[in-house]
């Protein structure tokens, strides 16, 4: 069973404002990833991590940008956010599993997010 | 960038029916997984296939991965309504680094 989190699983926020939101992993994996999910749609990838210290991003154009100073921790910001940014916001980790390679991810229950 | 057709798009079964759905792709894939989305959660793993010609099973779901590698189905035998919800087919590329997802079949489940 993967163990991965996310806080807040709901936040809704005023236009503007600045909000980070939480993604932790005690797997130990090395890879890391955000998706972004319309209610029901397809995921689309907005960054993704091989390790600490490293970002890049994902097919979609996001305005947010990703963070990966330790392992085990990966949060996404939006420096001021704005009502096109809602939506649920998905956190996935792949790697070593029970001493086995495994690149499927595993994912968090992710965080609903409205922007009035 | 390469695209996931997974069919149909919706179901709406009699609780008991078997399902299947699928997905195709022009690309080759290295592995195969299907996940289950609840509203409101993330996706939950179901199975994952890696290698061609693969037939897996986890309980009443049972998937194959195409022998061509473009292609994938999930069938689940005597549907009952918990397994109502989104299910996803993703592929891995050759890279094992780019996962492509489908557009996802909405399952129904009528008691």
């Amino acid at each position: 069973e993967a163990d991965i989190y996310q806080t807040p699983r709901y936040l809704v926020i005023g236009t503007g404002k600045k909000i980070t939101l939480e993604c932790s992993q005690t797997m130990g994996h090395d890879k890391m990833y955000w998706y972004q999910q319309d209610p029901g749609m397809e995921l689309h990838l907005i960054h993704y991590s091989y390790g600490v210290n490293s970002t890049e991003k994902g097919d979609l154009s996001s305005e947010s940008t990703v963070s990966r100073i330790r392992t085990e921790h990966f949060p996404l910001t939006l420096e001021s956010a704005r009502p096109s940014h809602t939506s649920q916001y998905l956190c996935a980790s792949s790697g070593f599993i029970a001493g086995a390679y495994h690149n499927e991810q595993f994912f968090g229950p992710g965080t609903r997010l409205t922007v009035l | 960038g390469q695209q996931l057709n997974q069919s149909p798009q919706s179901m709406f079964i009699q609780e008991g029916e078997d399902v299947s759905m699928n997905c195709t792709s022009s690309s080759i894939f290295n592995t195969w997984l299907w996940y289950k989305q609840d509203p409101g959660e993330g996706p939950v793993l179901l199975i994952a296939l890696y290698k061609a010609g693969e037939l897996t099973s986890n309980g009443r779901l049972t998937a194959q991965f195409g022998i061509t590698r473009k292609d994938s189905f999930l069938n689940i035998s005597a549907s009952i309504p918990s397994d109502v919800g989104i299910y996803f087919c993703a592929g891995l590329l050759y890279n094992n680094n780019d996962m492509r997802f489908g557009a996802g079949t909405r399952l129904t489940v009528k008691p």
